[in-house]
């Protein structure tokens, strides 16, 4: 089946810096890849829709200065939280659909958890 | 708007134990409706899906109806093993959203114990 990484799988920062995670979909190509954040015992929140080659679509109140998302190829999307708080900590999470005609489903990373100290 | 609420857990379960997740959804339209799971460690996966009323997913003894009358998509199994336990996504997606937006509960954790 279709597998999708995120590296790394948690990570730990200071206030203040900078910190990327990645999102691989390793055995296909995906025209289009999902960012989400999770929040203990809530729902996945979209933050944004990213397709190869073009502007990320943020959902509202997600700050796109604040969260840059990058989708350069049709294999790789990054999220770069940047200037990191303490309520940035939480749990990040892609998703990726197939290209392929007709396909809508979407297949998920792993996560990562962001600790902002 | 749209949004997917389902019990909170854990929810724990004796091996053989039936098991039932209630999911109820709001959405404009006639949303497909999804069940993902979540072991440990790793990413979610979809489990199983209904794309319209009385529709009936099913996969790995787990089954859900789409009953657009109650706006639920229970999950149920028959006899759950330890290796289900697991946190549980309900999730629906309109069919007239092009952005193929997925709206997910809050999850529920199930512990199975031998």
């Amino acid at each position: 089946g279709a597998v999708v990484s995120q590296h790394p799988s948690r990570v730990i920062c200071k206030s203040g810096t900078s910190v990327k995670i990645e999102c691989r979909s390793l055995d296909f190509q995906a025209t289009t890849m999902f960012w989400y954040r999770q929040f203990p015992k809530q729902s996945l929140m979209l933050m944004a829709t990213s397709n190869e080659g073009s502007k990320a679509t943020y959902e509202q109140g997600v700050e796109k200065d604040k969260f840059l998302i990058n989708h350069a190829s049709l294999t790789l999307s990054t999220l770069t939280v940047t200037s990191a708080h303490p309520e940035d900590s939480s749990f990040y999470i892609c998703s990726a659909r197939v290209r392929a005609s007709g396909s809508n489903e979407q297949f998920f990373g792993p996560g990562t958890r962001l600790t902002v100290l | 708007g749209d949004s997917v609420t389902q019990m909170e857990g854990p929810v724990t379960l004796s091996e053989e134990a039936f098991l039932t997740i209630n999911c109820t959804y709001t959405a404009t339209g006639y949303p497909s409706l999804f069940w993902y799971v979540q072991y440990p460690g790793e990413g979610l996966q979809l489990l199983l899906k209904a794309t319209k009323a009385d529709d009936k997913g099913s996969n790995k003894g787990f089954e859900a109806t789409y009953r657009k009358e109650t706006t639920s998509f229970h999950l149920e199994k028959g006899s759950v093993q330890v290796s289900d336990s697991a946190v549980y996504f309900c999730a629906h997606r309109s069919n007239n959203n092009a952005g193929n937006m997925l709206t997910f509960g809050g999850g529920t954790r199930l512990m199975v114990k031998p």
